[in-house]
């Protein structure tokens, strides 16, 4: 199993350009989350998806679109990067949504914008 | 005020020595508390939920203190391995996410 996986490990854009963040996960699991990493911040959640066929605002949704195109696969929209979006973005999967479980995190893609 | 609260650190400890992190959260009705560890550049794992009872694994030990509200991770006889940011992480039960501290660094010296 592969785990969580993520693509691409690294990406640079310029101010006002589009990307899309992929994840997908092996493990048949449930949730599917998007954070982002930023120096003193600690995680903050994006958006998740408690299961297939929903989505929800996070933390810090702003800027970001996801789609929750199956049960193994969960993508972060940019659709006009800002500098401020500079972070590591961290995909992350559970068995359930509220059941207090383990999260697993793919490697993360390290954004920087322009 | 934020929902969880950790002290940064670094702590450098050497080798063998025993080190505590606290962390801190705001929200009294907080049900599932864990200690993810990352290693530098790389993700989170979890290293070991926290119990109401305390738990322990192997040369980790995790506590609750729901009256003060934080949770503590206590490590015996570091290792170098052990060198990494610990995150503590809430999970409200009332809300919708998790919550994660800043993390706590960890350096391990020979």
């Amino acid at each position: 199993n592969a785990g969580v996986t993520q693509t691409p490990k690294f990406q640079v854009l310029k101010t006002g350009q589009s990307m899309t963040l992929q994840c997908a996960q092996d493990m048949n699991h449930n949730s599917m989350y998007w954070y982002r990493q930023d120096p003193g911040m600690g995680l903050r959640l994006i958006y998740y998806s408690a299961s297939e066929g929903t989505t929800d605002k996070g933390e810090v949704p702003n800027g970001y679109n996801v789609s929750r195109l199956n049960k193994r696969e969960f993508s972060l929209r940019l659709e006009s990067a800002a500098p401020s979006q500079t972070s590591v973005y961290f995909c992350a999967s559970s068995e359930q949504w509220l059941a207090g479980g383990e999260q697993f995190f793919g490697p993360g893609t390290r954004l920087t914008v322009l | 005020r934020k929902e969880v609260e950790q002290d940064p650190g670094p702590f450098n400890v050497p080798e063998g020595a025993t080190v505590a992190f606290n962390c801190t959260y705001s929200n009294s009705a907080s049900q599932s508390f864990f200690w993810y560890r990352q290693d530098c550049r790389k993700e989170p794992k979890l290293l070991m939920s926290v119990y109401s009872s305390g738990n322990e694994d192997g040369r980790f030990t995790a506590q609750l203190n729901r009256a003060s509200q934080y949770i503590s991770l206590l490590i015996r006889d570091s290792k170098l391995s052990d060198s990494a940011t610990y995150l503590c992480v809430v999970n409200p039960r009332t809300g919708n996410q998790f919550y994660f501290g800043t993390g706590t660094s960890l350096t391990v010296i020979p």
